[in-house]
């Protein structure tokens, strides 16, 4: 299994532009997250998938930011118009998590987009 | 109460010293805590977890040591060794989400050869 797939891994990009971040979860797993990691703010969740829909998006800081998930092998994160506030690595994850609640099984980190907005 | 606070910030072992890691929550609805090691330019991996019905879980050199009462749980690296250098990350989550995980600031850790 090649594990969870980001692209791009670096984006460098100037305030206003629009930014697509990519990603492919494992296959089999039905759930899907997406972080931000800065050092101020540490590793923070932005939003939960479940079956492709949207569980919780409680972490995405603003309406500039948005995601979607057309099918089980591909999600994507926008930001739009970005800002320098936004500069930081985005991670995917994703898992199996069972209907109705229940335990989750562990969450499988990409290797994250690196993004820099100038 | 969503909190989960790390320490240290960053820690130096020698070769073949332990490496102590501790966190403390204060949320007792947590059922479940996950720690994470993450190397430079790497996607965070689950290294060892442990549920609050026991205090201790041990594998291989990693070790979590958990104190309910006191809310604190700490990962200890026995015989560290220079390819433990990392990025050490705790973790918690809420009995009532199954998905939701809160991380704690992480610990960056030197072990020098």
């Amino acid at each position: 299994d090649a594990g969870v797939i980001q692209s791009p891994r670096h984006e460098v990009t100037e305030m206003g532009q629009e930014v697509t971040l990519r990603c492919k979860p494992i296959s089999g797993h039905n759930s899907l997250f997406w972080y931000r990691q800065t050092m101020m703010r540490g590793l923070e969740l932005l939003i939960y998938f479940n079956n492709n829909v949207p569980i919780d998006d409680s972490g995405m800081p603003e309406d500039r930011f948005s995601a979607k998930m057309p099918n089980a092998s591909f999600s994507t994160l926008k930001i739009q118009p970005s800002e320098p506030r936004d500069s930081a690595v985005y991670f995917c994850a994703s898992s199996y998590v069972l209907a109705g609640g229940g335990l989750a099984n562990e969450q499988f980190f990409g290797p994250g987009t690196r993004l820099t907005v100038l | 109460q969503q909190q989960v606070k790390q320490s240290p910030q960053s820690l130096i072992v020698q070769k073949g010293g332990i490496s102590i890691i501790n966190c403390a929550y204060e949320n007792t609805a947590f059922d479940y805590f996950p720690w994470y090691q993450q190397f430079p330019g790497k996607g965070p991996a689950l290294l060892i977890a442990i549920r609050p019905d026991v205090s201790e879980k041990k594998e291989g050199r990693f070790t979590i040591s958990f104190n309910k009462s006191a809310k604190q749980f700490s990962l200890h690296i026995m015989d560290s060794q220079p390819g433990d250098s990392a990025t050490y990350f705790c973790a918690a989550r809420r009995m009532d989400s199954s998905y939701k995980l809160i991380f704690g600031s992480g610990t960056r850790l030197l072990v020098r050869p």
